[in-house]
């Protein structure tokens, strides 16, 4: 596609389900991110995916988190038993494996836990 | 472990004005500097990167320097616009450590321009 594409683009879910946050990452791109960014504040980094080393999960805070990267395209965002402290937007943003390359961020999943 | 810090946190300026935003990173060995721009309830925009080998960028109205011995970038705005009312952040690429290519970002600066 021509930008890096994420969905939902908003989700209210009601806590303690489950949630999946799709990113579908610019084609050819191998190196995809996760970050999260609460109301008013800065991003955090939570998953870095790079070709097909292991990723980088050290941005992950909880073992509620998890990430999966399948075929080294689509990757999914799953939040186990949602908490109201996860409502926040999601962002995910891919690039060339490369270091030179530049990265290109989607429009982010706004999730909301009630 | 990499930081990156960005002053001010907040700016406001009278339209027209030139403005300048810092950024600046602990450690410099980086493969390259990016600045975004993000727009209330967006996502992030690319602006401008610099590979480490480079000293400046520019694109239209905006420059971005990089002094990568000492740590430092900044994003001149010229002739600034209500337009231009955004929050910027600058992110660094990392060269080492077990996450080689990781960006990591600093809180940004909320940049707002009174017409």
């Amino acid at each position: 596609g021509a930008g890096v594409s994420q969905s939902p683009s908003n989700k209210v879910t009601e806590k303690g389900k489950d949630v999946e946050l799709r990113c579908d990452p610019i084609s050819g791109h191998t190196a995809l991110y996760w970050y999260r960014q609460s109301l008013g504040q800065g991003l955090e980094f939570l998953i870095y995916f790079q070709g097909n080393s292991a990723p980088d999960k050290s941005g992950l805070p909880s073992d509620r988190f998890s990430a999966e990267r399948t075929g080294g395209s689509v990757s999914t965002l799953t939040i186990q038993r949602t908490q109201q402290e996860d409502s926040a937007v999601y962002l995910c943003a891919s690039s060339l494996v490369s270091g030179l390359s530049e990265a290109f961020f989607g429009q982010g999943t706004r999730l909301t836990v009630v | 472990k990499q930081e990156v810090t960005q002053i001010p946190a907040a700016l406001s300026v009278p339209e027209g004005e030139n403005l300048v935003l810092n950024c600046s990173f602990t450690d410099s060995a980086i493969y390259n500097l990016q600045w975004f721009r993000q727009d209330p309830g967006k996502g992030l925009t690319s602006l401008l990167l610099i590979q480490s080998s480079q000293r400046e960028q520019t694109s239209g109205r905006l420059n971005a320097s990089l002094d990568k011995s000492s740590g430092r970038s900044t994003l001149y705005i010229a002739a600034s616009q209500p337009g231009d009312s955004a929050t910027y952040l600058c992110a660094v690429r990392t060269y080492y450590g077990g996450s080689q290519g990781n960006l990591i970002f600093g809180k940004g600066t909320k940049l707002s321009v009174k017409p």
